[in-house]
């Protein structure tokens, strides 16, 4: 695609259910960041994969969270039994390839509602 | 990862006053990113530096990396309400990740 893609876009979820968020990057894009951003702040490191492995994943708050990238195109953020205190926006980024040099483009995100 | 800090948190300016936000470090950062995120969308990449002292310019965008490669301004000329977002900094995070910082929101009345 032209872009990275998310969905779904909205997601409301009852407070201990499990969700799944999807992230679809740029084609060709082998570096794959999930951020997450709460209201007022700036988007905060999750995990990042180049290709299907889990290159660093010291972002994750706890272990309910969890991410996957089988294919190495496609990924997956899992959050189980989810908490209030989860409810923001996930984002996901894509790099043409890992490193400090390279400009991440973000898809406009999942906003995740716990009530 | 380094952390960031950006001032101010809000800035509200008249359409055509110019803009500044900072971004500092307590330590040396390799290379700073800066990014533009409009209300309700994503964050875009608008630039990256890597050298000490670097300024670098699009059209009335002015950036620059201070010599101790610890802090960063982003300058806007003669703002437009087309500028309305919250502009972010980042440095090195964890690994290849990038370490935001909370943001400066600017807001432009005609």
């Amino acid at each position: 695609g032209a872009g990275v893609s998310q969905t779904p876009s909205n997601k409301v979820t009852e407070k201990g259910k499990y969700v799944e968020l999807r992230c679809d990057p740029i084609s060709g894009h082998t570096a794959l960041y999930w951020y997450r951003q709460s209201l007022g702040q700036g988007p905060e490191f999750l995990i990042y994969f180049q290709g299907t492995g889990a290159a660093d994943d010291s972002g994750l708050p706890n272990d309910r969270f969890f991410a996957v990238r089988p294919e190495g195109s496609v990924s997956t953020l899992k959050i189980q039994r989810t908490e209030r205190g989860d409810s923001a926006v996930y984002l996901c980024a894509s790099s043409a390839q890992l490193g400090q040099n390279t400009e991440a483009f973000f898809g406009q995100g999942t906003r995740l509602t716990v009530v | 990862g380094q952390q960031v800090m950006q001032i101010p948190q809000y800035q509200h300016v008249q359409e055509g006053e110019d803009f500044t936000t900072y971004c500092n470090s307590s330590t040396t950062l390799s290379n700073i990113q800066w990014y533009k995120q409009r209300p309700g969308g994503h964050p875009v990449f608008l630039i990256q530096l890597v050298k000490s002292g670097e300024v670098k310019k699009q059209k009335r965008l002015t950036f620059q990396f201070g010599e101790a490669k610890k802090n960063s301004s982003l300058h806007i000329t003669a703002t437009q309400t087309t500028d309305v977002g919250t502009y972010f900094c980042a440095g090195p995070g964890s690994g290849y990740a990038l370490n935001f910082g909370k943001g400066t929101s600017l807001l432009v009345t005609p």
